[in-house]
């Protein structure tokens, strides 16, 4: 089945304490991307990836990193996370850029609380 | 760098109505993609029409595109139950992430 695999659903943790979402496609898409989703704000994006190796910044990039080593996978990274990075993430990839036409595909996202 | 803005922000209906959602843009784009949001899920692809349409159906779903105004529409037609979730708009403006909306909230009410 055709699907982008968020890991985990969901995490409480504390502030300082590096955590990873990882992200998982099988669909052999070249372009990946991460969102974040806060009530009144809607989805903006973090990063994203063109290809292997390529990423760039989103509209909100300031806390988080990425990388793409494969072409199936991108983790998001946040290396200290604080409370203003709760909030509700989600991974997404579609073929060739954004864009091509193409529509994007979501995982279930991960709900994160950052106590 | 919000692009599309929805239009209403909540919206209730009887099961079986018409539900019609509009989203404005501000700059020239390359198509604009409907999605769905079930609570606490992940969005879902509905519908994309490129510049150069003016209309295109899927199912009960209607999507115009108006350039000229930089806005389109989705009509849900004969409204069910299920349909009840958030409804966003996303604009690919070419060489550029594509830019999502705030999104409508649809109740259905059965």
């Amino acid at each position: 089945e055709a699907q982008v695999t968020q890991n985990p659903r969901y995490l409480i943790t504390v502030t300082g304490k590096k955590l990873t979402v990882t992200c998982s496609q099988n669909m052999n898409h070249e372009y990946m991307s991460w969102y974040r989703q806060d009530p009144g704000l809607g989805l903006r994006q973090i990063y994203y990836s063109m290809n292997v190796e390529v990423t760039d910044k989103g509209d909100v990039p300031e806390g988080y990193k990425v990388s793409r080593k494969e072409k199936r996978n991108f983790p998001l990274i946040l290396e200290s996370p604080s409370p203003n990075q709760t909030s509700l993430y989600f991974c997404a990839s579609s073929f060739l850029g954004a864009s091509s036409n193409q529509p994007q595909h979501f995982g279930d996202g991960t709900r994160l609380s950052i106590l | 760098s919000q692009q599309g803005e929805e239009d209403p922000q909540a919206l209730s209906i009887q099961e079986g109505e018409n539900a019609t959602m509009n989203c404005s843009y501000k700059t020239s784009i390359n198509n604009l993609q409907w999605y769905r949001q079930n609570s606490g899920r992940g969005l879902v692809h509905l519908i994309l029409i490129r510049s150069n349409e003016r209309e295109k159906h899927s199912g009960r779903l209607r999507v115009t595109l108006d350039t000229s105004k930089k806005s389109s529409s989705l009509l849900i037609t004969a409204s069910r139950a299920a349909d009840t979730a958030s409804y966003f708009c996303a604009t690919d403006a070419g060489n550029t992430p594509l830019v999502f909306g705030k999104g409508t909230r649809l109740s259905v009410i059965a």
